[in-house]
């Protein structure tokens, strides 16, 4: 079968960090995505790790460990925009095509 | 610079209508997706097409048929409308299997 888990909700205040995990339990495994979705909006790719290690990406950062089926998301300097569910999702390599398996996001909340 | 266009955006059905929802894409991807979002969830993979005139089930395919008669389009069909459909329906696209997903708008859909 085919696991994704992230935590539900997280809270964090303006300008400081946040790390928000994910591990997963897939058939194979041929890349991790990271998604941004504001309320009532499609989602946005906000990056994609294949290899192990940390990919960065202007504030955000993603890192991934696939012997230890684990990636984080990391955002630096909160901003209140940032506001939203993040949706860790995983590619598995029996996959024929470019299907992707998502978890259920977490919602992160930014205080002032 | 259109993207991955949803129509509608929001449809009411009673039990046991049918509608099609569209979905068209102007940056000639092979790979397109119908995602369903229900709330607070994550997204779950209805169908997809890796190609106009090749189709395959994803997660959730039962009440739902889609066809790709060409690159652009990709329609899903909703027959006999039951209100566990109730959801907001994501379509998508990629251009190969290493890619990250352009989505749609959306379509909320509620059957009452």
């Amino acid at each position: 079968g085919q696991n994704i888990d992230q935590p539900t909700e997280m809270t964090a205040t303006e300008g400081a960090i946040v790390q928000i995990n994910c591990t997963y339990q897939t058939s194979g495994f041929n890349g991790l995505f990271w998604y941004q979705q504001h309320a009532g909006e499609a989602p946005t790719f906000l990056s994609y790790n294949v290899l192990d290690g940390l990919e960065e990406k202007g504030r955000f950062s993603s890192f991934l460990s696939r012997s230890k089926g684990y990636s984080y998301l990391l955002l630096k300097e909160l901003q209140m925009k940032d506001s939203a569910s993040y949706l860790c999702a995983v590619r598995p390599s029996y996959s024929s095509a470019s299907k992707i398996i998502f978890g259920s996001g977490t919602r992160l909340s930014i205080r002032p | 610079n259109a993207g991955v266009t949803q129509t509608p955006k929001f449809r009411i059905l009673k039990i046991g209508q049918s509608m099609t929802l569209q979905c068209t894409q102007d940056m000639n991807h092979n790979y397109m997706y119908w995602y369903r979002q229900d709330p607070g969830m994550g997204l779950k993979l209805i169908y997809y097409s890796v190609g106009a005139g090749i189709t395959d089930k994803g997660e959730v395919p039962n009440g739902y048929n889609v066809s790709r008669s060409t690159t652009e389009d990709f329609p899903l069909r909703l027959e006999l409308a039951a209100p566990s459909q109730t959801s907001v329906y994501f379509c998508a696209s990629s251009d190969d299997a290493v890619d990250g997903y352009t989505f749609g708008s959306g379509t909320r859909l509620t059957v009452v």
